[in-house]
């Protein structure tokens, strides 16, 4: 079965510190793997993929995620905070078998930015 | 990027009443669309597939009687929360997947149902 974990309910960061939110993930064979936002009352928004090539995914807003097959992690991470950056995080698997476009997402993490 | 449109964004309504959400694909065809449901400060759980044309396809312990999920065109999927009570009190999110099908979804904004 595929699952994803995000072993952090919160984070708090300063601004203009580098931030790290973390994820693991359990899927047979190679994933796809998704970084989200979502801010207060709102739906969603992406942020980066991983599906192939390079393990480093740069993606919206200055974040980057990399992909790491041994640990199976794929933790996102921005090397400065910005307060508007304070929302809630989730990270999502998706198996490349058994193809439903069905994503699996982690418990989300809570990002708090402090000026 | 493709856009999802969710209607209403918030509702409120009496217990034992019928409440209907719609989500559109607004420049992009969806034969699938996702809903999910939220708790407060909890993660998305995935209720049902929505399917063009055919059923959804329900995901284990939700009720498919009371979550009614038809899936009309290519653009529109609606969710009926029929006889609705308290506790189907909640924020519903739809999305479609991306058309390059690299599992990229595109979410709706989300529905507040607040059941008195």
């Amino acid at each position: 079965a595929q699952s994803v974990a995000q072993p952090e309910d919160q984070v708090n960061v300063a601004e203009g510190n580098p931030l790290t939110v973390k994820c693991t993930y359990s899927v047979s064979g190679n994933p796809y793997l998704f970084w989200y936002v979502q801010y207060p009352n709102r739906g969603l928004q992406f942020l980066l993929k991983y599906i192939t090539g390079d393990n480093l995914v740069k993606g919206s807003y200055g974040f980057e995620a990399e992909f790491n097959k041994s640990q199976t992690s794929f933790h996102l991470k921005k090397p400065s905070a910005l307060v508007s950056d304070s929302a809630l995080y989730f990270c999502a698997v998706r198996g490349r078998l058994g193809n439903t476009g069905k994503l699996i997402f982690g418990q989300g993490t809570t990002l708090q930015v402090k000026p | 990027g493709a856009v999802v449109s969710q209607h209403p964004s918030w509702v409120i309504c009496k217990s034992g009443t019928s409440v209907k959400i719609e989500c559109r694909s607004l420049d992009f065809q969806a034969t699938t669309m996702f809903w999910y449901r939220q708790f407060p400060k909890q993660s998305l759980m995935l209720m049902a597939t929505s399917n063009e044309g055919s059923k959804a396809t329900y995901e284990q312990g939700v009720e498919k009687d009371k979550f009614l999920i038809n899936h009309a065109s290519l653009t529109l999927s609606t969710l009926t929360v029929t006889s609705a009570h308290p506790e189907d009190s909640s924020f519903y999110i739809c999305s479609a997947p991306s058309t390059g099908n690299t599992g990229e979804l595109f979410f709706g904004e989300g529905s507040r149902l607040t059941v008195l």
